[in-house]
């Protein structure tokens, strides 16, 4: 069945880099946008962009524009997302979820489904 | 950035009707906003409902429908049970990017 694993929790001091990773199975990894949603603790939901896994191109979310870096490999069907100069208020479950068609539309596939989350902690 | 508005919390009765809804600080919430409706439980990863403001997938129950209510778009759940307890989160696209709202607390009680 269509599935999205996340990497395992990290633990982060202020300024420096993470990198969570999704790797997708089920479907054809190319043909689909990836969406990477975060949550802080007690929060509600923040979209921080997509990647269209078919050229590779990003769009982020203006807040995160300058500290976020969207990648994939087709090879391995992963994508990744790193997040630089981490703050404490970065303290959140990311979340990776796949998007509609990269090159036919997708409605339904939208969103659906969700990886399980990755915990990502700033903490000096 | 638009802010998506969402009621912080509401109650309903099991078995009985609850409309929430999803409103735009840019104006009126349009099918081109792309409406999506997620149903979050507590320690579990959200969970889509309603894709394009009235589309519902396989795994989701009748009781829940999608509508547009008064230039916001709504989810109405009728018939609540007590597995409906949970956040519940509008999703509205604006030009390639996409905003949250604040999600909604729905308690059955």
């Amino acid at each position: 069945q269509v599935q999205l694993v996340q990497s395992g929790a990290e633990v982060k001091h202020p300024g420096a880099s993470v990198m969570v990773s999704c790797k997708a199975s089920g479907y054809i990894f190319s043909d689909y946008y990836i969406h990477w949603v975060r949550q802080a603790p007690g929060q509600g939901l923040e979209w921080l962009g997509w990647i269209n896994l078919n050229d590779g191109a990003p769009r982020y979310a203006q807040k995160f524009q300058g500290r976020v870096t969207m990648t994939g490999d087709r090879s391995i069907s992963t994508t990744s997302m790193e997040l630089s100069g981490l703050r404490s208020d970065d303290t959140a479950v990311y979340y990776c979820t796949r998007g509609s068609g990269t090159v036919v539309p997708a409605p339904a596939a939208r969103f659906n489904p969700w990886g399980q989350g990755t915990l990502v902690t700033v903490s000096s | 950035q638009a802010v998506v508005t969402q009621e912080p919390s509401l109650t309903v009765s099991p078995g009985g009707t609850v409309t929430l809804t999803c409103g735009s600080s840019a104006g009126v919430v349009t099918s081109g906003h792309l409406p999506y409706w997620f149903q979050q439980r507590p320690g579990q990863a959200p969970r889509t409902l309603i894709y394009e403001t009235f589309n519902k997938h396989s795994w989701v129950p009748a009781r829940f429908s999608g509508s547009f209510l008064g230039g916001k778009v709504a989810l109405t759940l009728s018939g609540a049970q007590l597995e409906d307890e949970a956040d519940y989160y509008c999703l509205l696209h604006y030009g390639g990017d996409w905003v949250f709202g604040g999600g909604t607390k729905l308690t059955v009680l």
